[in-house]
C-alpha cells in the first residue's frame, strides 16, 4: 500500500518566493496534519483536517502560512513570502478516525531551505 | 495544557547494551502515549502504543509500560543493535474532546555503535 506521499523532498529557494508543499494522504483516512520540525523547536503541528475542513491551525506561525485541502486526497501547504526562518522539514501525516487505536502515518518530508 | 517530557540525548551505547529512554506527561484525563521512531531522511512510524493505564506497548524487542501513577511511559530494550540507531518521540494524544491532535516530546537521538 502506498504511504503518505510528499512532494518535493527538497526545495531550496531565495526569500520572498512562494513556496507550495503537497501531500497526498493515504487512501481511506480523512484526517490530515501538517508537522513542521526544527532542531530548535522539535516537532510542531501546523494545523490539521478532518474530512477536508480545517479543524485547528493554531499552530500556523502567522499569515504568511495557508493550507488547503480542496478534496480528499490532496493538501497543499503554501508559505508566501518565506523568509531563512522557515527553513526546516515539514511532514504530512494522515490517519483514519474512529477508534484511539489508529496512529498517524509520516510522509518522508519536505526539507525546505530559504536562502 | 498538554506537554511530553522526554530525556534529552543524544544517548550513545554499544551493540547489545540495554537502553532506556525516559518519557514523562502532563495531560488532564487518560490519553493514549506513544514512540515513534525516525531514521535517517525519513518520517516518522509508530513504534509501539498503549491506551490506557498498565498497557504494555510491545514491537521490535522494544517496550514501554503506561504509568499513570507517575505520568510516565518509558522506553526500553534489552539488547540494542546497530539498525536502532534512530531518533525516538514519545507523544500523547488526548482520548476526550474527540481531540486529533499528538503532542510529542523533542526526540532523543540514539546511536549504536558496533
Amino acid at each position: 500500500d502506498a504511504g503518505v506521499i510528499q512532494s518535493p523532498r527538497h526545495e531550496v529557494t531565495e526569500m520572498g518566493q512562494e513556496v507550495t508543499l503537497r501531500c497526498k494522504p493515504i487512501s481511506g483516512h480523512n484526517s490530515l496534519f501538517w508537522y513542521r520540525q526544527t532542531m530548535m523547536r522539535g516537532l510542531e503541528l501546523l494545523i490539521y483536517f478532518n474530512n477536508n475542513v480545517p479543524i485547528d491551525d493554531s499552530g500556523m506561525p502567522e499569515d504568511r502560512f495557508s493550507a488547503k485541502m480542496p478534496n480528499a486526497s490532496f493538501s497543499t501547504l503554501k508559505i508566501q513570502p518565506s523568509e531563512p526562518r522557515d527553513s526546516a522539514v515539514y511532514f504530512c501525516a494522515s490517519r483514519k478516525t474512529g477508534g484511539v487505536n489508529q496512529p498517524q502515518h509520516f510522509g518522508d518530508g519536505t526539507r525546505l531551505s530559504i536562502l | 495544557g498538554d506537554s511530553v517530557t522526554q530525556m534529552e540525548g543524544p544517548v550513545t551505547l554499544s551493540e547489545e547494551a540495554f537502553l532506556t529512554i525516559n518519557c514523562t506527561y502532563t495531560a488532564t484525563g487518560y490519553p493514549s502515549l506513544f514512540w515513534y521512531v525516525q531514521y535517517p531522511g525519513e518520517g516518522l512510524q509508530l513504534l509501539l502504543k498503549a491506551t490506557k493505564a498498565d498497557d504494555k506497548g510491545s514491537n521490535k524487542g522494544f517496550e514501554a509500560t503506561y504509568r499513570k501513577e507517575t505520568t510516565s511511559f518509558h522506553l526500553e530494550k534489552g539488547s540494542v543493535q546497530v539498525s536502532d540507531s534512530a531518533v525516538y518521540f514519545c507523544a500523547l494524544r488526548r482520548t476526550q474532546g474527540g481531540s486529533e491532535k499528538l503532542v510529542f516530546g523533542k526526540g532523543t537521538k540514539l546511536t549504536v555503535n558496533p
